[in-house]
């Protein structure tokens, strides 16, 4: 159980589109999602923890116009890269928080997206 | 704040021996949550092992242990009988058990390479 996946593994898009990102608990419900970014060979950094029905809450220095997180379900967490630059070329990963044998304080996670962005 | 330190950047071990990741952390609260987690080359984050700071028993999974010494506020990650699929980037992350303070604090990882 607690199976996350994340949809698509791989984008590239023209500067200034917008992208949209899926994650999704394929097995358990999620009432709260996280949203990481991670730069070659480095630790992930939280961009913003998204709970079911309410606002993300977004960590300092990230941008909530350019980063859209909808969590409209217990098995959803959507972002949105608008009007993306290339500076914004990285490995996305979200998690969930939930999962079976009460493991509700353990963070599972997806797979990953790698965003380049041309 | 919390903060969590991996000071072994890279780390080599032989295949079938053991090895050990070190991690210490820090924090005033007095429980809380201790995770390993392995990226391997496919970048999906694997959840090795889980430790809950008021349990004093060390957390094990199979190959998996933790060292968990609350005093010293230090999490160890051994791995015995050392596999190849084993090698990844390995990150310690603290997890307080206050309500709506759920986010992972990771270490910045360290490397590890099996060699055959």
């Amino acid at each position: 159980g607690a199976v996350v996946s994340q949809h698509p593994s791989r984008v590239i898009c023209k500067s200034g589109t917008s992208v949209k990102i899926e994650c999704r608990s394929l097995d358990f419900q999620a009432t709260t999602m996280f949203w990481y970014r991670q730069f070659p060979k480095k630790s992930l950094m939280l961009m913003a923890t998204s709970n079911e029905g309410s606002k993300a809450t977004y960590e300092q220095g990230v941008e909530k116009d350019k980063f859209l997180i909808n969590h409209a379900s217990l098995t959803l967490s959507t972002l949105t890269v608008t009007s993306a630059h290339p500076e914004d070329s990285s490995f996305y990963i979200c998690s969930a928080r939930g999962g079976n044998s009460g493991r509700a304080d353990t963070q599972y996670f997806g797979p990953g997206t790698r965003l380049t962005v041309l | 704040a919390q903060t969590v330190t991996q000071s072994q950047p890279e780390m080599s071990v032989q295949e079938a021996e053991t090895v050990t990741l070190s991690c210490t952390y820090d924090t005033s609260e007095s429980d809380y949550y201790l995770f390993w987690y392995k990226q391997p080359p496919s970048r999906q984050m694997i959840l090795v092992i889980r430790q809950e700071a008021y349990k004093q028993q060390n957390a094990t999974e199979n190959r998996f242990s933790v060292n968990f010494q609350k005093a010293a506020k230090s999490f160890s990650l051994k791995i015995s009988d050392s596999q190849l699929g084993d090698a990844a980037m390995y990150f310690c992350a603290y997890r307080s058990t206050n309500f709506g303070n759920e986010k992972l604090t990771f270490g910045t990882g360290t490397r590890l390479t099996i060699i055959p």
